[in-house]
């Protein structure tokens, strides 16, 4: 049974710094991976989604890795900002057309 | 990307009593999640809605105590039925973006609080 394991449970930061956010998962034949950012009363956005076969994806200052043989994806933010301040879900799919198994997420807090 | 309006946003409900939450998206989508996240958990997948079919459950979840509609192409509805306390949660519906690049989007969630 796929779990998704997310490390740091929270994470306070000041503006400016760059952050690694960790999430594992135990069985590597995963279909994708999305990372989600979730604000109270607003739901669930898509940051970004890797495909198995790719290694990393990028938006903005955003940059997601994926090494699948090892079960870990990294999610970097460069140059932190109050508004990046969220909780970040990672999830996997383990096949397509499949729902997403999630992790329990990373809070992040970003002072100015 | 797909726009989903979820209603109600929030609610608070007696035990005993149900709720329905309706999920609507502006595009015709085929296949709809609905989730649950309870307090300090991650999001747990209820089933898998497809307009025409029944829904499919994921283990731990019944369709007495969740029973989905999806009526057509666009919208769906989870009613959570005789409520306890335990069912206060998050409820999230979610649709797969179209053209098949997989993003999932998600409704804005609706939060029980069940008394």
């Amino acid at each position: 049974k796929q779990e998704v394991t997310q490390i740091p449970a929270a994470l306070s930061v000041p503006e400016g710094e760059n952050l690694v956010l960790n999430c594992s998962f135990t069985d590597s034949a995963i279909y994708n991976l999305q990372w989600f950012r979730q604000d109270p009363g607003k739901g669930l956005t898509s940051l970004l989604l890797i495909q198995s076969s790719q290694r990393e994806q990028t938006s903005g200052r955003l940059n997601a890795s994926l090494d699948k043989s090892s079960g870990r994806s990294t999610l970097y933010i460069a140059a932190s900002q109050p508004g990046d301040s969220a909780t970040y879900l990672c999830a996997v799919a383990n096949q397509a057309g499949t729902a997403l198994i999630f992790g329990k997420g990373t809070t992040l807090s970003v002072s100015s | 990307s797909a726009v989903i309006s979820q209603k109600p946003s929030r609610d608070i409900c007696q035990r005993g009593t149900s709720l329905t939450i309706q999920c609507q998206v502006d595009s015709q989508v085929t296949m709809m999640f609905w989730y649950r996240q309870q307090p300090g958990q991650s999001l747990t997948l209820i089933a898998t809605a497809n307009q025409g079919s029944e829904a499919t459950y994921e283990s731990g979840f019944v369709i007495d105590k969740f029973p989905i509609s999806r009526p057509n192409l666009t919208f769906s509805t989870l009613t959570v039925s005789n409520m306890s306390p335990e069912d206060s949660s998050i409820y999230l519906c979610s649709v797969e973006d179209l053209p098949r690049n997989e993003k999932l989007f998600f409704g804005s969630g609706t939060q029980l609080s069940v008394l």
